[in-house]
């Protein structure tokens, strides 16, 4: 099983440029996440999913959108990529029981590195 | 407003070395909490998980401590190798909830 992989690893843009992040888990796990990790602060969630077709916004989702149309991707989209938007993204995914919500262990990708100039 | 504060930022041993990180936290209702490990350039993976009512969980040389009354957490390593450099990260999650609030991590530098 290759668990949780993000595509692409590394990305530069310019300011303005879109882009979209994609993320593929194959442990057939009911949630999804986006996060993105900046130096000196805590992983913030940017969207999530609690299923196929659904997503929802975290703490800081602003300037981006997320799409989950089929149960094992959850794709991340950048419109208009501001300098501000450089960071580490980071997909993971869990598996789901009634009542837990996120407390169940997450399985995170590798990350994307994104520089936006 | 739920926070996660882990202490130290950083921190420098000596291999064969012990050591111990702190997680203080004020998030509630209080469901789990988990610490993970993550090397440089990879995504994070759990080490440990503690509920309310666990006081100490071990795995291998990680022992993880909770004390649910004043909202402190430990991760003690035993006879640290090059391999635990990396950050540990403490994470809360709230009963029933859709959050989960990750500290900022403390960066642990073992040398040789």
């Amino acid at each position: 099983n290759a668990g949780v992989t993000q595509t692409p690893k590394f990305r530069v843009l310019k300011t303005g440029q879109s882009m979209t992040l994609l993320c593929a888990q194959d442990m057939n796990h009911e949630y999804m996440y986006w996060y993105r990790q900046d130096p000196g602060m805590g992983l913030r969630l940017i969207h999530y999913s609690v299923g196929e077709g659904t997503t929802a916004k975290g703490e800081v989702p602003d300037g981006y959108n997320v799409s989950r149309l089929k149960k094992q991707n959850f794709l991340l989209g950048l419109e208009s990529a501001a300098p501000s938007q450089t960071s580490v993204y980071f997909c993971a995914s869990s598996y789901s029981t009634l009542g837990e919500g996120f407390g169940n262990e997450q399985f995170f990708g590798p990350g994307t590195r994104l520089t936006v100039l | 407003k739920n926070q996660v504060e882990q202490s130290p930022q950083s921190l420098i041993i000596l291999e064969g070395k012990n050591c111990t990180l702190q997680c203080n936290y004020t998030v509630s209702p209080f469901s789990n909490l988990r610490w993970y490990k993550q090397d440089t350039g990879r995504g994070p993976v759990s080490l440990t998980i503690m509920t309310f009512s666990e006081n100490t969980k071990s795995n291998g040389r990680y022992t993880a401590t909770l004390d649910a009354d004043t909202k402190q957490s430990s991760l003690h390593i035993t006879a640290s190798q090059l391999s635990d450099s990396a950050s540990y990260i403490c994470v809360v999650s709230e009963t029933g909830g859709f959050k989960t609030i990750f500290g900022a991590g403390t960066r642990l530098f073992v040398k040789a």
